[in-house]
């Protein structure tokens, strides 16, 4: 199983450009989550998705939007990148809400 | 909003000795959970401790858990160089919610 997987790795962005964050997970796992970690700080979340078919805002939505593709993969949009969104967005899915998070490895995205 | 806040923020220590990390937090929770990240890595979960549960072990890990007192605390013991890496708590309401973490370097 390759859990939870992230493209790309890396990417540098322009303001005012979009890109999409893939991420899809193998544990049939139902639900998933993106967060977004900024230099020597924890782990905000952005969206997350309970279940397939379903998507509901976290702490800092502003500026994407996510789509639950199906039960494996849930992608990350950025419509028009600013440079406050330089960062590392990980991807996470669980089996059930409350319980133990499995990680991506990570998207280091750098606008400028 | 950071429901976990970890303590201290830092933590620098010789191989060999024990690391114990601090997490508080405000509201009533449904369990408290431990993560591990080395450097440019994703998290890696540690253990999962119930509201109901006082104290678990896994390996080297010890974590507690004071409902009463809102807190939980990790101790590492006899660490290694290995374990060099920043250490997260996260407590589950609805969602998790991540604390600040505390970055540990231990020194061979």
């Amino acid at each position: 199983n390759a859990g939870v997987t992230q493209t790309p790795k890396f990417q540098v962005l322009k303001t005012g450009q979009s890109m999409t964050l893939q991420c899809a997970q193998d544990m049939n796992h139902n639900s998933m989550y993106w967060y977004r970690q900024d230099p020597g700080m924890g782990l905000r979340l952005i969206y997350y998705s309970a279940s397939e078919g379903t998507t509901d805002k976290g702490e800092v939505p502003n500026g994407y939007n996510v789509s639950r593709l199906n039960k494996r993969e849930f992608s990350l949009r950025l419509e028009s990148a600013a440079p406050s969104q330089t960062s590392v967005y990980f991807c996470a899915s669980t089996l059930l809400r409350q319980e133990t998070q499995y990680f991506g490895p990570g998207t280091r995205l750098l606008v400028l | 909003s950071q429901q976990g806040e970890e303590d201290p923020q830092a933590l620098s220590i010789q191989e060999g000795e024990n690391a114990t990390m601090n997490c508080s937090y405000k509201t009533s929770i449904n369990n408290l959970q431990w993560y591990r990240q080395n450097s440019g890595r994703g998290l890696v979960h540690l253990i999962l401790i119930r509201s109901n549960e006082r104290e678990k072990h896994s390996g080297r890990l010890r974590v507690t858990l004071d409902t009463s007192k809102k807190s939980s605390s990790l101790l590492i013991t006899a660490s290694r160089a290995a374990d060099t890496a920043s250490y997260f708590c996260a407590t589950a309401e609805d969602k998790l919610i991540f604390g600040a973490g505390t970055r540990l370097a231990v020194h061979p």
